[in-house]
């Protein structure tokens, strides 16, 4: 499969643990994307990278939140001491520098926080 | 930053007839408007986009339109099919970033 990975699909898990997601980007992609989908809603921005570069993150991101890229490669997002509002689907997206403006969408993960 | 409206949230239609959804954005700077098919529990799968150096593309029955001075652009779905049911998205892309933003969702019912 060529495709973007994330890994796992489905987490449940009680307030105030901590969740880490992985996403896994098609290999010659440099860019990715984290978005938050809420049911009913549209996707919205976390964060991105260019390379393994953080180079923006949203007011939405709090300060439990941290994603990273250590290789340019993967990326994971890491939720701290989670609470029942962070119960969403996390999507991620990649895409190539110069190329055409396609997203490519992963499965997503989706949490739910109990 | 950017905000995208997007009309209607729900949309019925019967099978055979058109469907159009609208939406409008903020930032005279994006020039990708992407539209995004989802369904239950799957992620959005891109159906057709438009640059904005051009006002319309089609590909067979869907077709998109811009009008990049009102700041709008619409999807048209022609003889619609019991398929073609599920959640839209339209999305505005800013040309350093690409980071998307997107509108809430039309969610499109087609009656057979």
């Amino acid at each position: 499969d060529t495709g973007v990975s994330q890994d796992p699909r489905h987490k449940i898990t009680k307030r105030g643990q901590n969740v880490t997601f992985r996403c896994d980007p098609i290999s010659e992609h440099n860019r990715l994307y984290w978005y938050r989908q809420t049911l009913g809603q549209g996707p919205e921005f976390l964060t991105y990278f260019q390379n393994e570069a953080q180079l923006e993150k949203s007011r939405l991101l709090s300060d439990r939140f941290s994603a990273e890229r250590p290789k340019g490669s993967f990326s994971t997002l890491e939720i701290q001491r989670t609470e029942q509002g962070d119960s969403a689907m996390y999507l991620c997206a990649s895409l190539r520098d110069f190329s055409y403006n396609e997203q490519f969408f992963g499965p997503g993960t989706r949490l739910t926080v109990l | 930053g950017e905000n995208v409206e997007q009309h209607p949230s729900t949309l019925s239609v019967q099978e055979g007839d058109s469907a159009v959804i609208k939406c409008t954005y903020s930032d005279s700077a994006s020039n990708y408007f992407p539209w995004y098919k989802q369904e239950l529990g799957k992620r959005p799968q891109l159906i057709i986009d438009i640059r904005s150096n051009v006002g319309e593309k089609k590909d067979q029955r869907i077709a998109v339109t811009l009008n990049k001075t009102a700041k709008h652009f619409s999807l048209h779905i022609t003889e619609t099919q019991p398929e073609d049911s599920a959640v839209y998205f339209c999305a505005s892309q800013y040309p350093n970033d690409y980071k998307l933003s997107f509108g809430a969702g039309t969610t499109v019912t087609v009656r057979a």
